[in-house]
């Protein structure tokens, strides 16, 4: 049973508009999110996160947002640039006990045209 | 710091053989993890270690073993490689601040077993 999904392969956006990325989770025990983005050939890295006690994160053109009553999250990237083409995935953990435990979605290819 | 390290980048086995897929970091985190990635599948986890001496299973264990004899090193090891176990392997590391914990990938290990 997939308890992270990303259900949206690929997404194709004009360079300086907004990419948003969706995030849906299944486990209500989940209380910290992260995106990482990875490029090919290399390994995940690390973008944004957010913990349950917020509905928002932001750290210059990433923005995270939760919806805990959805169980879901998106990533907005704003303006979106060439550079930002990569697979980003979404992951989710309990933060008590659990640690080094991250389960990931399938990941969305994200595409910037110039 | 050279971060998290993995070595072979690539490796062919036949089925049957073994083999370890090295991983090390220099960061004196705590926390190391390993996943493969597959098509669809996103990052699923393997094993993970919350200190040396200390590992146990994740999502997906069987075929594979680990250890933790030092903070640095995390090996993976197949005993009896099954085409199955066709993948992209990443090794993680990560430290826990408060509710806040961060993973850092190494570069992967492409692994073909024909």
């Amino acid at each position: 049973d997939q308890q992270v999904k990303q259900n949206s392969p690929s997404l194709s956006v004009q360079e300086g508009r907004i990419s948003i990325l969706n995030c849906d989770y299944t486990n209500s025990m989940f209380d910290y999110f992260l995106w990482y983005k990875k490029y090919p050939a290399e390994g995940p890295t690390f973008l944004i996160s957010i913990s349950s006690i917020k509905d928002k994160n932001e750290d210059g053109r990433f923005t995270v947002f939760l919806n805990k009553s959805a169980k879901h999250l998106s990533l907005h990237i704003v303006p979106s640039q060439p550079g930002d083409s990569a697979v980003y995935f979404c992951a989710a953990s309990r933060s008590l006990g659990n640690t080094g435990k991250l389960i990931f979605g399938q990941g969305t290819t994200l595409q910037v045209k110039p | 710091n050279a971060g998290v390290t993995q070595t072979p980048k690539f490796q062919v086995l036949k089925t049957g053989q073994s083999m370890t897929l090295q991983c090390a970091q220099d960061m004196n985190h705590e926390y190391m993890s390993w996943y493969r990635q597959d098509p669809g599948m996103g990052l699923r986890l393997i094993h993970y270690s919350v200190g040396a001496g200390i590992t146990d299973q994740g999502e997906v264990p069987n075929g594979y073993n680990v250890s933790r004899s030092t903070t640095e090193d995390f090996p993976l090891r197949l005993l009896s490689a099954a085409p199955s176990q066709t993948s992209v392997y990443f090794c993680a590391s990560s430290y826990y601040q408060g509710i806040q914990e961060t993973q850092y990938f190494g570069p992967g290990t492409r692994l073909l077993v024909l």
